[in-house]
């Protein structure tokens, strides 16, 4: 079955506490990015990457890192994570940045205390 | 820079009547891609339609139909005898290169 995994699907942390949030999608999709969804801000791109190896900043890169080592792969790591980066996290991904639509996995709801 | 504004933050119709969700996105991009995505209540994200910016033609499926107008830079979602079903948050998306960027989204209420 086509999908993308994040986990985890939930985590309470606490400020500091360095983290990551795992993506994987079994598509062999080039394109993969990840988006945080805030009450009546919609999703904000955070990082995106056009292949292995290549990645670049979203809107919203602050407080974040991620990297793409391998093709299925996209982590999402909190170094220093803050309460303003309490939010739902997606991850998708998609054959083309331009002309596919995006497959998203389940979604991560972070909590930072 | 690209936007796209949806200015319904929730719109609430009773079953059967229908209902347009509106989509207005600026660009400075000459080749995109416009996007609609369903959130149901459940959380997951759902694609719905894709279009071109150079495909201005609408499109029907079933009781989904989207308006795209590239003269006033609207790209209209209709569902048409609305169901209870279709209580979501629908997201309007723009694509020009290699980010996406998406609306604040319109919570449907569609009551019984």
């Amino acid at each position: 079955e086509a999908q993308v995994t994040q986990n985890p699907r939930y985590l309470i942390t606490v400020t500091g506490k360095k983290l990551t949030v795992t993506c994987s999608q079994n598509m062999n999709h080039e394109y993969m990015s990840w988006y945080r969804q805030d009450p009546g801000l919609g999703l904000r791109q955070i990082y995106y990457s056009m292949n292995v190896e290549v990645t670049d900043k979203g809107d919203v890169p602050e407080g974040y890192k991620v990297s793409r080592k391998e093709k299925r792969n996209f982590p999402l790591i909190l170094e220093s994570p803050s309460p303003n980066q309490t939010s739902l996290y997606f991850c998708a991904s998609s054959v083309t940045s331009r002309t596919g639509e995006l497959f998203f996995g389940e979604g991560s709801r972070l909590t930072v205390l | 820079a690209q936007k796209v504004t949806q200015a319904q933050t929730e719109i609430s119709v009773v079953e059967k009547e229908d209902v347009t969700l509106d989509c207005v996105y600026e660009t400075r991009d000459t080749t995109y891609y416009l996007f609609w995505y369903k959130q149901p209540p459940s959380g997951e994200l759902v694609f719905l339609i894709r279009r071109n910016s150079f495909d201005e033609q609408n499109e029907i499926s079933g009781r989904y139909s989207w308006n795209f107008q590239k003269s006033t830079s609207s790209f209209n979602f209709t569902i048409t005898a609305s169901q209870v079903v279709d209580s979501a948050v629908y997201f309007c998306a723009h694509t020009g290169g290699f980010k996406t960027i998406f609306g604040a989204g319109t919570r449907l209420f569609v009551k019984a």
